[in-house]
């Protein structure tokens, strides 16, 4: 499975967009991009995945670059409760494994 | 929405003492489920893949004599630590999947917290 890079940590004003970047330069064409969410003591809380077109849900935005390379999670207002470990996952069917980085930590404040 | 089910939440034990979680998928049939372990401040770490029916596949790294995995049913994992130590204290994570065409959402449980005396 590729390997993303993200920031280890980033801070968000509630009710603003939070827009948390992730580096995948050498994803593979099958492989998918997928973002979990850890809120503290809890598991991973899936969010939304795409393979390379941009992908809307109720709780978030996927924006994927043209070359895959990289990839945009956009949470349209950020509230308290999205303060948590977010992660960003290259995944392959070839393997079916969904292996962790170190993830992105987004506080959001008040 | 598939819903994923782990007991204890939290145990407690003696050194030496074998412990297992268990793992269920509630609402949907997993033929894979997977294990990760997660220290304090640190990303998860998968342990291993479970299948149905056949023998656990283990990561590098870990021992599988010390984490024995039963996947007898399409709904139910097992994880157990044997001979537990106070090393083996660590939140335990498991994920099954729905599957599908190429992409496989995989839902976790809420952990399991276990401390070793």
């Amino acid at each position: 499975d590729a390997k993303t890079t993200q920031p280890p940590s980033m801070d968000c004003a509630e009710g603003r967009a939070a827009n948390l970047p992730c580096n995948h330069s050498t994803i593979s064409g099958n492989e998918y991009v997928y973002w979990y969410r850890q809120i503290h003591s809890q598991g991973p809380q899936y969010i939304i995945h795409g393979l390379k077109n941009n992908e809307t849900n109720e709780m978030a935005s996927l924006i994927i670059t043209e070359d895959r390379k990289s990839s945009t999670l956009i949470l349209p207002h950020a509230t308290l409760r999205d303060t948590a470990v977010y992660y960003c996952i290259s995944f392959s069917s070839n393997t079916g494994k969904l292996i962790f980085g170190q993830g992105t930590t987004l506080q959001v404040k008040p | 929405g598939a819903v994923v089910s782990q007991h204890p939440s939290w145990v407690i034990c003696k050194s030496g003492t074998s412990v297992k979680i268990e793992c269920r998928s509630l609402d949907f049939q997993a033929t894979t489920m997977f294990w990760y372990r997660q220290f304090p401040k640190q990303s998860l770490m998968l342990m291993a893949t479970s299948n149905e029916g056949s023998k656990a596949t283990y990561e590098q790294g870990v021992e599988k004599d010390k984490f024995l995995i039963n996947h007898a049913s399409l709904t139910l994992s097992t994880l157990t630590v044997t001979s537990a130590h106070p090393e083996d204290s660590s939140f335990y994570i498991c994920s099954a999947g729905t599957g599908s065409s190429g992409a496989n959402v995989l839902t976790f449980g809420a952990g399991s917290r276990l401390t070793v005396l």
